[in-house]
């Protein structure tokens, strides 16, 4: 099974930041790699998918890189909203798995 | 409007089975990769299961869930089930159903709101 990595595990910052979070797979997912988010008691909500396209909706302070192994996520200015864990998914083989997750607060 | 709204959950012995079911409406499951997510209390996401779309029905399951849940999709209800069997304490989650589209790769564009399932004597 593939392995899905984050770091940081947590992350502190402010409504204005620049942020990254960093996902890394235990082989190559090419670009099969997608983004959610999630607040308390809500399900998650997409972000981005195949490593670098916004989803519809999803505000453009949202961005995504990478293939191969290493994926990031960042968002260029926070606002209180984003405050949520993070989670990236691999979709290149099943079973298809997820990161631990990124805890972002304040 | 895309909904799905997940039921059957509750509480059941260890050993136990249980039939999680996931209504869907503003789109059709058959043509989508339906899946379930579960999260244990506290924890992070475990993707368990997906039913790929079109007439093949290919079924995979998470190794944690292999050989004890089934997947099954009912095209006339426009319905997606999780069948349960053989429930440890560790089975205890929220599972939420997701709609699940292909561009390279599957990505999982709207969920239920979840369902609890709880394993315990």
């Amino acid at each position: 099974d593939i392995q899905m990595t984050q770091s940081p595990s947590s992350l502190s910052a402010s409504v204005g930041d620049r942020v990254t979070i960093t996902c890394r797979a235990s082989q190559s997912i090419s670009t099969f790699l997608n983004w959610y988010h999630q607040k308390p008691g809500k399900a998650p909500q997409l972000l981005m998918y195949a490593a670098s396209t916004l989803q519809s909706g999803v505000p453009s302070r949202f961005s995504g890189s990478g293939s191969g192994t290493d994926f990031t996520l960042t968002i260029s200015s926070l606002q209180p909203e984003d405050f949520a864990t993070y989670f990236c998914h691999q979709t290149y083989t099943t079973p298809y798995t997820f990161g631990q997750g990124t805890k972002l607060d304040i | 409007e895309v909904q799905l709204v997940e039921s059957g959950g509750g509480l059941v012995q260890p050993g136990g089975s249980l039939r999680l079911s996931c209504a869907a409406s503003g789109f059709t499951v058959s043509s989508h990769y339906m899946t379930w997510v579960r999260q244990a209390p506290g924890k992070g996401l475990e993707w368990v299961s997906v039913i790929f779309s079109g007439g093949g029905y290919n079924t995979y399951y998470a190794d944690s869930v292999k050989g004890r849940f089934t997947i099954s999709r009912d095209n006339s209800e426009n319905t997606v089930s999780l069948h349960v069997r053989s429930l440890r304490p560790e089975d205890t989650a929220i599972y939420y159903c997701a709609r699940g589209k292909w561009v390279q790769g599957v990505h999982l564009d709207y969920w239920g709101q979840g369902i609890p399932l709880t394993v315990s004597s």
